[in-house]
């Protein structure tokens, strides 16, 4: 069975600072990783995805996300919050095997202040 | 493609009233997902498709629930009867096996 852990149900950055979003994760096979980020009042959309290769990976909106096998983590990272970044963000788990079946995080919602 | 479409976006009714939740999946995709939102709960998958075959259902709540997927561009998701505990916002996604997209989601109330 596969489970994601995102710590911290809300976090408060300033505009300007570093966003950092932790995730950690459990599988017991190769994970596939993602992130969506879901605005008020809308769906799902994905900012960045881990299959294979390079651990470090680039998003959309200027964020990124490293996964570390070591660790189980897939943190997500911003250099600069935006007031457009408040929002909410899922981490989750895919199972290839059925058809990308996900399995998503508590999520953590992003207060941006000015 | 116009992404994802589920219909209606709000639905607002009556405790013992029949729900139905439509979805039009991403044309060539061969998996459809429902999921469910709550603040308790959080993001809950409720059932999959394969091919238009339910695969997984194990997260349906009920036999007040059930689903339907007739053809590869539509799907239901049915509560008979509603309950207040079910209002939550439910969100359909489509996958071609690499990424799943969602839909806006239909926000329903039951009062």
């Amino acid at each position: 069975a596969q489970s994601v852990t995102q710590l911290g149900s809300h976090v408060s950055v300033s505009e300007g600072a570093l966003v950092l979003l932790r995730c950690n994760y459990s599988s017991s096979v190769p994970p596939y990783l993602f992130w969506y980020v879901q605005y008020p009042n809308q769906g799902l959309q994905l900012l960045l995805k881990y299959t294979t290769g390079a651990t470090l990976v680039k998003g959309i909106n200027g964020f990124e996300a490293e996964f570390k096998k070591s660790e189980t983590s897939f943190h997500l990272t911003k250099p600069s919050a935006h007031m457009s970044d408040a929002a909410e963000y899922f981490c989750a788990v895919s199972d290839q095997a059925a058809g990308n079946k996900l399995t998503f995080g508590g999520g953590t919602r992003v207060l941006v202040k000015p | 493609d116009a992404g994802v479409i589920q219909s209606p976006r709000h639905e607002v009714t009556e405790m013992g009233q029949e729900v139905t939740l439509r979805c039009k999946p991403i044309s060539g995709h061969d998996y459809l997902f429902w999921y469910r939102q709550t603040m308790m709960r959080g993001l809950e998958l409720l059932i999959y498709f394969n091919n238009n075959v339910p695969i997984d259902d194990s997260g349906m709540p009920e036999d007040r629930f059930s689903a339907k997927m007739p053809n590869a561009s539509f799907s239901t998701l049915k509560i008979q009867p509603s309950e207040p505990r079910d209002s939550a916002v439910y969100f359909c996604a489509s996958s071609d096996r690499r990424e799943q997209y969602f839909g806006p989601g239909t926000r329903l109330t039951v009062t």
